[in-house]
């Protein structure tokens, strides 16, 4: 059973450029959460995808955006980067949209210059 | 809205001492209650979770959790801290019924001494 995995694992971009996230979703499990983790702190909740449908959203401005593929994989899109949007990117995938199930991939550190 | 709020966010234990990791939780609703585990340069482990079962909740690695609805805490325990226990601890918080959102505790740095 492969697990859930993310890619790149470290990313460096400067302010005002645009990212790309992958996270492929561990076997058998159909949603994808997405969360940022900020030096220090814990994660925070961006989004979920749910059968390729945005599922729920954070507080997170309309720059951040996803989108979920028919094998259940997804992508964290990123414009116009900030500072603040260095970060870690956390994925996290589960059966069903429920959180008591979610299993983590090992993330994306992204750091904006 | 829900809410969790870690007590100390370094606490340094002796190898073979009682961990003791404190979680209060705010919640208008009765809530499922998380315990993760990161090592650095990783992401997060589940240790285990609260979902209206029983209120003692046993995990991996020796640790368990009590649900005290009077306290509105969710304290991880460990009777016997060993060196590979040293890592970050996160308490969450998600409400069964609700927006799905959830939401994390700013995490617990946990040192293991010799």
């Amino acid at each position: 059973e492969t697990g859930v995995t993310q890619s790149p694992t470290h990313l460096i971009k400067t302010r005002g450029q645009q990212v790309t996230l992958r996270c492929s979703s561990q076997s058998g499990h159909n949603t994808v959460s997405w969360y940022q983790q900020a030096l220090g702190q814990g994660p925070q909740f961006i989004f979920q995808y749910y059968r390729e449908e945005e599922n729920g959203r954070g507080n997170f401005p309309p720059r951040f955006s996803g989108l979920q593929f028919p094998n259940y994989s997804s992508e964290l899109n990123v414009n116009a980067l900030e500072l603040d949007d260095s970060a870690l990117y956390l994925c996290a995938s589960s059966v069903g949209t429920r959180r008591e199930t979610q299993y983590f991939g090992p993330g994306t550190r992204l750091l904006v210059l | 809205a829900q809410s969790v709020t870690q007590l100390g966010s370094h606490v340094s234990v002796s190898e073979g001492a009682l961990v003791l990791l404190r979680c209060n939780y705010s919640s208008s609703v009765p809530p499922y209650l998380f315990w993760y585990v990161q090592y650095p340069n990783q992401g997060l482990q589940l240790l285990l979770k609260y979902t209206s079962a029983a209120t003692l909740v046993k995990g991996i690695n020796g640790f368990e959790a009590e649900f005290k609805k009077s306290e509105t805490s969710f304290h991880l325990t460990k009777p016997s801290a060993h060196m590979s226990d040293a890592a970050e601890y996160f308490c969450a918080v998600s409400d069964p019924g609700g927006n799905n959102d959830m939401r994390f505790g700013a995490g617990t740095r946990l040192t293991v001494k010799p």
